[in-house]
């Protein structure tokens, strides 16, 4: 299977701080990522897909980047209604395979 | 705006089946491949499996394989997931999706199905 690695597993930020949490495949994935926001009692909200698609309704704050092997997904000025756990997710391979999350807390 | 629903017993006896649906509604159910996740506390997110609209196209996590069945229903634009000989492991909360290459992915708000006696 393939191994998704996220990091940080979390950190602390203040509204208005640009963010930014990196994916790590095991393999090559090309661009066959998502990341998606996830809050408490929640079920995902899907962010970005292809690795740098934006998905439609998701304000523009938020971008991916990446192809290969690594990737990673920025928030350009953190929102209170940021503060969430985010994902990361390839779907190149069976069996997709998700990173741990990074849980964005306040500073 | 398509929207996926899932439904099914929220509590389901160590060594039987697990039962769920999938329905779509606000867009095509025909020429995507749909999907079943879970959630669990101990293990994370899951990926479960997938299936296609059209013939028996269905790819299954090797960890599942043994015990997973899914199957669609065009005419109701539904898909299900039938899992078997469910174990407390099995406990946590399922999600119906449709991710795609193309735009991207629509998740389901989620059902909690508990695995007890």
């Amino acid at each position: 299977d393939i191994q998704m690695t996220q990091s940080p597993s979390s950190l602390s930020a203040s509204v208005g701080d640009r963010v930014t949490i990196t994916c790590r495949a095991s393999q090559d994935i090309s661009n066959y990522l998502v990341w998606f926001q996830q809050k408490p009692g929640k079920a995902p909200k899907s962010l970005i897909y292809a690795a740098s698609s934006l998905q439609s309704g998701v304000p523009s704050k938020f971008s991916g980047s990446g192809s290969g092997t690594d990737f990673t997904l920025t928030i350009s000025s953190l929102q209170p209604e940021d503060f969430a756990t985010y994902y990361c997710q390839q779907y190149n391979y069976y069996p997709w395979t998700f990173g741990h999350g990074t849980k964005v807390e306040i500073k | 705006q398509v929207q996926l629903q899932e439904s099914g017993p929220g509590l389901v006896k160590p060594s039987e089946t697990l039962s769920l649906t999938c329905t779509v509604s606000g867009g095509s159910f025909s020429g995507y491949y749909w999907t079943w996740i879970r959630q669990s506390a101990g293990k994370g997110l899951e990926w479960i499996g997938r299936i296609y609209t059209s013939g028996a196209l269905r790819h299954y996590n090797p960890a599942l394989e043994s015990r997973v069945t899914m199957s669609h229903d065009s005419s109701k634009n539904q898909f299900s997931l039938n899992l078997i000989s469910v174990t407390a492991a099995d406990t946590g909360v399922y999600y119906c999706a449709r991710l795609s290459h193309g735009s991207g992915y629509v998740w389901g708000q989620g059902t909690t199905v508990t695995v007890s006696s």
